[in-house]
């Protein structure tokens, strides 16, 4: 299984700014995806985040809003932009390999954003 | 749309006594399911997992669940909890074929010693 780190663990952000989230795999990965888990909900995903194109968003959310990059196989940034406190959010990061025609996925500690 | 469905949404119990958690989901085709867990204070990790074959599939720690395809099931069960066992647990499916993990709203269970 893949060990997965993020940075930061938690924030305390303005309203109007923009957060960066890195993840970070301990080995090279085919599948990684982030998500989100709003209080008292379960996850949601976000965007799968494709090493060398644009990230596959799912409807609801959109590139500008949640810009990704994933420069290689091991690493991969969110960012939430413009942020409002509706934004307040965990959000997790996961990594996969495609196994019999699914991806088994191991998650990240998360991201603890507060917007105010 | 594919959809996951977790009956107890808060689950209470003693050391010793037995649990069983709901896991529902609709889609037509062919799935793949999990159940994950979180501890207080760490990360999901994956309990166990069903692809094929026996739809009876062991887990970690003890854990166990049941795939009933006619039901659309595939609840969790262990037969003595510990208060070790004290966690927010989460069902997912997939569509094989996709990467996709749909997620229930997740049980919080609580045992107490």
């Amino acid at each position: 299984s893949a060990v997965i780190s993020q940075k930061p663990s938690r924030d305390i952000c303005q309203r109007g700014t923009s957060l960066t989230i890195q993840c970070q795999v301990d080995s090279q990965v085919t599948m990684m995806f982030w998500y989100r888990q709003q209080p008292g909900q379960s996850l949601t995903l976000i965007a799968t985040a494709n090493q060398g194109s644009e990230a596959t968003y799912e409807s609801g959310f959109v590139i500008d809003k949640f810009p990704i990059s994933r420069p290689n196989l091991t690493f991969s940034t969110l960012t939430v932009s413009n942020m409002s406190p509706e934004d307040s959010s965990i959000y997790l990061c996961s990594a996969g390999e495609p196994n019999r025609g699914s991806s088994e996925q191991y998650f990240g500690p998360g991201t603890r954003l507060t917007v105010t | 749309a594919q959809s996951v469905s977790q009956h107890n949404h808060h689950v209470i119990l003693s050391e010793a006594a037995s649990l069983e958690l709901g896991c529902n989901y609709s889609y037509g085709g062919t799935v793949n399911l999990f159940w994950y867990v979180q501890y207080p204070g760490q990360h999901l990790q994956l309990l166990l997992k069903y692809f094929s074959g026996d739809p009876l599939v062991k887990g970690i720690k003890g854990f166990e669940a049941e795939f009933i395809k006619s039901k659309f099931s595939f609840n969790l069960r262990k037969p003595s909890v510990q208060w070790s066992d004290t966690a927010e647990y989460f069902c997912a499916v997939n569509a094989q074929g996709t990467d996709k993990l749909i997620f229930g709203t997740g049980t919080r269970l609580q045992v107490f010693p």
